[in-house]
């Protein structure tokens, strides 16, 4: 049963970077695509972005300026950075596995999510 | 970009009570509409995928119709258990959108 769980830098400065990875157990990360998601405190889901080991990413048009994703195999973890952030991207940070069946796809594990702030 | 408009953002309903929610979306999608349950302070959780398709393990009073741009979610039966926040998600080309929202109180 595959498991995720987030991790990462709890609280940044504004114009910094912020960093989360995600730990996979249960299966191995080059074989499935994952997504990162958020959630402002009180608001609803945003998609970050989407990510397939050795292929393609996307991304959220809106932060797709700021965003870098990168996975390692050897730890079976997915990392996310966000830069420049400002206290708009405060939130609950969740990964999910992205499954795709032709054209079905659906995020159907999700990790319990790590909440970041951005203040001074 | 393909928009979701979910309708009501909120709603309150009795035990038993037979519930709604609607998601529309800005442009044809197909069948490629999911729907998450999430409860406070936890991880969204998959109910509905392929628009009418229940995951494994979801109670059956949970269903979901629709295909193109109008998409609908039904709980026949409302449970305490069922209080939570309920999205719409699409995907088209692996861009993925939520709807809003809708919270669910229990009368």
């Amino acid at each position: 049963q595959v498991q995720l769980q987030e991790s990462g830098s709890g609280l940044v400065k504004p114009s910094e970077t912020l960093s989360l990875t995600c730990s996979v157990s249960g299966d191995s990360i080059s074989s499935f695509y994952w997504s990162w998601i958020r959630q402002p405190p009180g608001k609803g889901l945003e998609w970050i972005a989407s990510f397939f080991y050795g292929g393609s990413s996307n991304y959220n048009p809106s932060l797709k300026s700021r965003v870098s994703l990168s996975a390692d195999t050897s730890k079976n973890r997915l990392s996310l950075h966000l830069s420049s952030v400002t206290a708009a991207d405060t939130a609950k940070y969740y990964c999910a596995r992205l499954l795709r069946f032709g054209e079905l796809t659906y995020m159907d594990v999700w990790g319990s999510g790590t909440t970041v702030t951005v203040s001074s | 970009d393909i928009q979701l408009t979910q309708s009501p953002s909120s709603l309150s309903a009795s035990v038993g009570d037979r519930v709604t929610i609607t998601c529309q979306a800005n442009q044809d999608i197909r069948n490629s509409l999911n729907w998450y349950q999430q409860k406070p302070g936890k991880a969204p959780k998959l109910l509905i995928y392929d628009a009418s398709t229940l995951e494994t393990g979801v109670p059956s009073r949970f269903s979901g119709s629709g295909s193109g741009t109008d998409f609908s979610f039904t709980i026949t039966s409302v449970q305490s258990a069922d209080i939570a926040t309920y999205y719409c998600q699409q995907y088209d080309n692996l861009s993925i959108t939520f709807g809003h929202g809708t919270r669910l109180e229990i009368k």
